[in-house]
């Protein structure tokens, strides 16, 4: 069963950063077009952005309230997925979920809570 | 950006009866290369990550029963809980693949 457990949330101040990990297990992690979709307090699904894989080019794409600000990257020899959250908002706050797909999200972690608040 | 407007916001139906949820986009989602309608379904539980029901608008993830069916095309999708059990009750979000950035729905709330 493929696992994907996210790590690294918590409570930070605006302007500061915070760095999510993602660990994928029984899964061909090379392979996959990686994403990190959050869910702020109540609301709704937001994509935040994805990374390719490594064939085709490991690019990244970033939703346009997170571009210039998270930088998403990949460890394949440890199939690690990360993002880097810089100049951080309160509109920031939510449980942030790793998922396997870049369009389709096949497979969901749990989810880590980002608080941002003074 | 696309737009995923989903109606009702939320619905309640019976056990055993038929459940409907639309999901209308603001552009087509319909790639005409190789006719397939860019839309997957997602039900989220409460407490739970989302997980992928339908996708292609219409193909059923592996282990979703088949009381659960999506339909549609180009722009107005549907998604029909046939029978509701009580392990449907959840948040419903349809979400668009066919352009960057993937966009979602707002969900739709089943309840019984």
């Amino acid at each position: 069963e493929v696992q994907l457990v996210e790590s690294g949330g918590g409570l930070v101040k605006p302007g500061g950063s915070l760095r999510l990990s993602c660990a994928v297990s029984e899964f061909t992690f090379s392979h996959a077009y990686m994403s990190w979709v959050r869910q702020a307090p109540g609301k709704g699904l937001e994509w935040v952005g994805r990374i390719k894989n490594k064939v085709d080019g490991g690019t990244t794409d970033y939703a346009a309230p997170v571009k210039g600000r998270f930088t998403i990257s990949r460890d394949d020899s440890k199939n690690m997925l990360y993002m880097e959250m810089n100049s951080l908002k309160t509109e920031d706050t939510a449980v942030y979920y790793c998922t396997v797909g870049g369009s389709v999200m096949e497979y969901w972690g749990q989810g880590t809570l980002v608080t941002v608040s003074s | 950006d696309i737009v995923m407007t989903q109606s009702p916001d939320s619905v309640a139906v019976s056990l055993g009866d038929r459940a409907t949820i639309n999901c209308k986009s603001s552009q087509s989602v319909l790639y005409s290369s190789n006719n397939k309608d860019y839309l997957a379904w997602y039900q989220q539980k409460p407490g739970q990550p989302p997980k992928l029901i339908i996708y292609w608008a219409s193909i059923r993830e592996s282990g979703v029963p088949d009381r659960f069916s999506g339909s549609g095309s180009g722009t107005d999708f549907t998604l029909t809980v046939s029978s509701l059990q009580a392990e449907d009750v959840a948040i419903y979000y349809c979400q668009q693949y066919y352009s960057t950035p993937p966009t979602f729905g707002q969900g739709t709330k089943l309840e019984i």
